[in-house]
C-alpha cells in the first residue's frame, strides 16, 4: 500500500524559504489520476490546504499562499516538494503530505496522508 | 470563499449515537469527505463522497447529507472514537480544498 513520509528541517528562520519533501512509497507518484499535496495545521487549530500538483507539473494552491508557495515533483525520485518562501512565525504548523483522489482534475479526497512534520520559524 | 461550518464540540456518552454536522454556506454542495484525526497522529479518512466508507472503517460511521448539509453519525461510540474530526470538500471547479473547523469528539 502507498505510504507518504515528510521530510525536512524542523525550524526555519524568520523571512527564509521552508522545504519539504515527500517521499512516496508503495507505489509510483506518475501512475493513476492522482495529484498529490500538501496540507498544514497550526498546533490547536483545523487543517489549512496549501496546494497540489499533478507529474504533469500541473499546480493549483490556495489562493491565501500562491504568492508564496511553490510546489514541483521529480518522478525520477518518486517524491514531490513544498517550498514556502518569506516565512512568518504564523506559518509554525505540522506539515503533512498526502495523495488526493481526483476525477480529471476535480478534487475529491486524500488518503493516505504521511505522518506530518512540525515546521518552527523562529530566530 | 466557500465555508464550511462545523460545531465545536460534541459530547456523548459510550453507547449512544454521536452526530456531527457541517454545513455549506452556499450552493451547489459538492460531495463532502471526514476524516478522523487523533492526538499527535495524522488525519484518517472515515467517509468519502457524502456516504460512503473505505475499508477498515467499522460500520458504526456513516454519513448523510441533506440540502448544505452533511452529518457525521457515530453510532454506538467507543471510548476510541474520540478525536477531532473534519469535514472537507471542493468549491464547484474543484480545484480549491475547503475544511471545516474541526469538532472535537468527547465521550464521557
Amino acid at each position: 500500500q502507498v505510504q507518504l513520509q515528510e521530510s525536512g528541517p524542523g525550524l526555519v528562520k524568520p523571512s527564509q524559504t521552508l522545504s519539504l519533501t515527500c517521499t512516496v512509497s508503495g507505489g509510483s507518484i506518475s501512475s493513476g489520476s492522482y495529484y498529490w499535496s500538501w496540507i498544514r495545521q497550526p498546533a490547536g487549530k483545523g487543517l489549512e490546504w496549501i496546494g497540489r500538483i499533478y507529474t504533469s507539473g500541473s499546480t493549483n494552491y490556495n489562493p491565501s499562499l500562491k504568492s508564496r508557495v511553490t510546489i514541483s515533483a521529480d518522478t525520477s525520485k518518486n517524491q514531490f516538494s513544498l517550498k514556502l518562501s518569506s516565512v512568518t512565525a504564523a506559518d509554525t504548523a505540522v506539515y503533512y503530505c498526502a495523495r488526493v483522489y481526483s476525477s480529471g482534475s476535480y478534487i475529491h479526497w486524500f488518503d493516505p496522508w504521511g505522518q506530518g512534520n512540525l515546521v518552527t520559524v523562529s530566530s | 470563499s466557500y465555508e464550511l461550518t462545523q460545531p465545536p464540540s460534541v459530547s456523548v456518552s459510550p453507547g449512544q449515537t454521536a452526530r456531527i454536522t457541517c454545513s455549506a454556506d452556499a450552493l451547489p454542495k459538492q460531495y463532502a469527505y471526514w476524516y478522523q484525526q487523533k492526538p499527535g497522529q495524522a488525519p484518517v479518512l472515515v467517509i468519502y463522497k457524502d456516504s460512503e466508507r473505505p475499508s477498515g472503517i467499522p460500520e458504526r460511521f456513516s454519513g448523510s447529507s441533506s440540502g448544505t448539509t452533511v452529518t457525521l453519525t457515530i453510532s454506538g461510540v467507543q471510548a476510541e472514537d474520540e478525536a477531532d474530526y473534519y469535514c472537507q470538500t471542493a468549491d464547484s471547479s474543484g480545484t480549491y480544498v475547503v475544511f471545516g473547523g474541526g469538532t472535537k469528539l468527547t465521550v464521557l
